[in-house]
């Protein structure tokens, strides 16, 4: 299993550009979710996916647009980047049993917005 | 904003025992979760404590009291490779099971 991959790995973008942050994964997850990171900071929930056809904002969904079409994909788009938008974009999916959990993450998109 | 609270920073010397405590303000939560990041690389699960009491997995262990709105990460036998960010989180019954981080305690392991 490849888990969960995201394209691409940095990006640049001039503010009020618009572009999409793939995220795919192959474990057949229900849950999926989009986080930013910034310096120092915790991870912040920017959107949600308890499967395909659903989606939920999460803390800090403004400026940011999701779809859920297939269990597989999630993609995060930005509508008009932002320098405010600069950060570490994660993807992750998660399952659940009756005991636990468990959240996998990809490796990150770093996005700079000048 | 966040409800979830953690210290910023603990420093440890090697084959000691670390505790990273995260209290919280919030009820009606199925469980608490620990993750661990290296130098911003993605996080990594490390335990899930959805009753109260001590998880064990190896060197980590993990502890809740609902009671007490508080939970803990114990850290044994430090090595120099635990060196990381450490975030508790929380999945909220009112907020449709999402899951909600800490602000991370970074930690630093010296010989």
């Amino acid at each position: 299993n490849a888990g969960v991959t995201q394209t691409p790995k940095f990006q640049v973008l001039k503010t009020g550009q618009s572009m999409t942050l793939q995220c795919a994964q192959d474990m057949n997850h229900e849950y999926m979710s989009w986080y930013r990171q910034d310096p120092g900071m915790g991870l912040r929930l920017i959107h949600y996916s308890v499967g395909a056809g659903i989606t939920d904002q999460g803390e800090v969904p403004n400026g940011y647009n999701v779809s859920r079409s297939t269990t597989e994909d999630f993609p995060l788009r930005l509508l008009s980047a932002a320098p405010s938008q600069t950060s570490v974009y994660f993807c992750a999916s998660s399952y659940e049993t009756a005991s636990s959990y468990e959240q996998y993450f990809g490796p990150g998109t770093r996005l700079t917005v000048t | 904003g966040q409800s979830l609270e953690q210290p910023s920073e603990v420093t440890a010397v090697e084959g000691a025992i670390v505790q990273i405590n995260c209290t919280y303000q919030t009820s009606g939560f199925y469980g608490l979760s620990w993750y661990q990041q290296h130098d911003g690389g993605a996080p990594t699960f490390l335990s899930y404590n959805a009753l109260d009491g001590l998880e064990e997995t190896g060197r980590f262990s993990s502890f809740l009291s609902r009671s007490d709105s508080y939970g803990y990460l114990l850290l044994q036998e430090l090595q120099m490779k635990d060196s990381a960010s450490y975030f508790c989180a929380v999945r909220r019954y009112n907020q449709g099971g999402k899951l909600i981080f800490g602000q991370g305690t970074e930690l630093s392991v010296k010989p």
